[in-house]
């Protein structure tokens, strides 16, 4: 598609248990953002990818969370053993280049719920 | 203090009126700013990208971007029902020159 897909667009899961979120940027775009945001919440940072390299990841709240891109493309937010306050809506972003002159694109996102 | 400040609102005003949106930001090395808007529910969308000193007009929307005072703003004019969103104020970190930073986001509502 033309645009940046995520899967699942929902995933409802058990606190617990371990999630895999998907991110499918633009074509071309070597950098890839994850965010999280929770209900009536801004946009936290978690970690931003330049091709399969990781150079910030400050924004990921602990050692739980952990992600990985292969091939400059595809990427993977991995959330171990959920805790209920791990419950937003995942968003995943691609740019043509380093954002300081291009836009992000976002996806639909992928909303997590812990029970 | 925080990174980057919104007015949180709701701020509400009717059709056809000047709708002002504030932000500023703490990061003295930010050269560049975007402002997104989400509708509920949905992803966020670029409207608009500023990186000099002044005014930026895109249709009905005009950004204002002061430095010194480490500030921008984002003027939506004939504000539209359809204008009624969520608005994120976004500068690229001064140190990270890739990392955006998002503003908790100014919600707007234009009454019929």
């Amino acid at each position: 598609g033309a645009g940046v897909s995520q899967s699942p667009s929902n995933k409802v899961t058990e606190k617990g248990k371990d999630v895999e979120l998907r991110c499918d940027p633009i074509s071309g775009h070597t950098a890839l953002y994850w965010y999280r945001q929770s209900l009536g919440q801004g946009l936290e940072f978690l970690i931003y990818f330049q091709g399969n390299s990781a150079p910030d990841k400050s924004g990921l709240p602990s050692d739980r969370f952990s992600a990985e891109r292969t091939g400059g493309s595809v990427s993977t937010l991995t959330i171990q053993r959920t805790q209920q306050e791990d419950s937003a809506v995942y968003l995943c972003a691609s740019s043509l280049g380093t954002a300081s002159n291009q836009p992000q694109h976002f996806g639909d996102g992928t909303r997590l719920s812990i029970l | 203090q925080k990174e980057v400040e919104q007015n949180s609102g709701p701020l509400s005003v009717p059709e056809g009126a000047i709708a002002s949106l504030n932000c500023t930001y703490s990061d003295r090395g930010s050269q560049s700013f975007f402002w997104y808007r989400q509708y509920s529910g949905k992803s966020p969308e670029l409207i608009m990208f500023i990186y000099s000193n002044g005014d930026k007009e895109d249709g009905r929307f005009t950004a204002q971007l002061n430095k010194a005072s480490q500030y921008v703003s984002l003027l939506i004019r004939d504000s539209q029902p359809s204008d009624s969103a969520t608005y994120l104020c976004a500068p690229i970190s001064g140190t990270s020159y890739d990392k955006v930073i998002f503003g908790p986001g100014t919600s707007l509502s234009v009454i019929p």
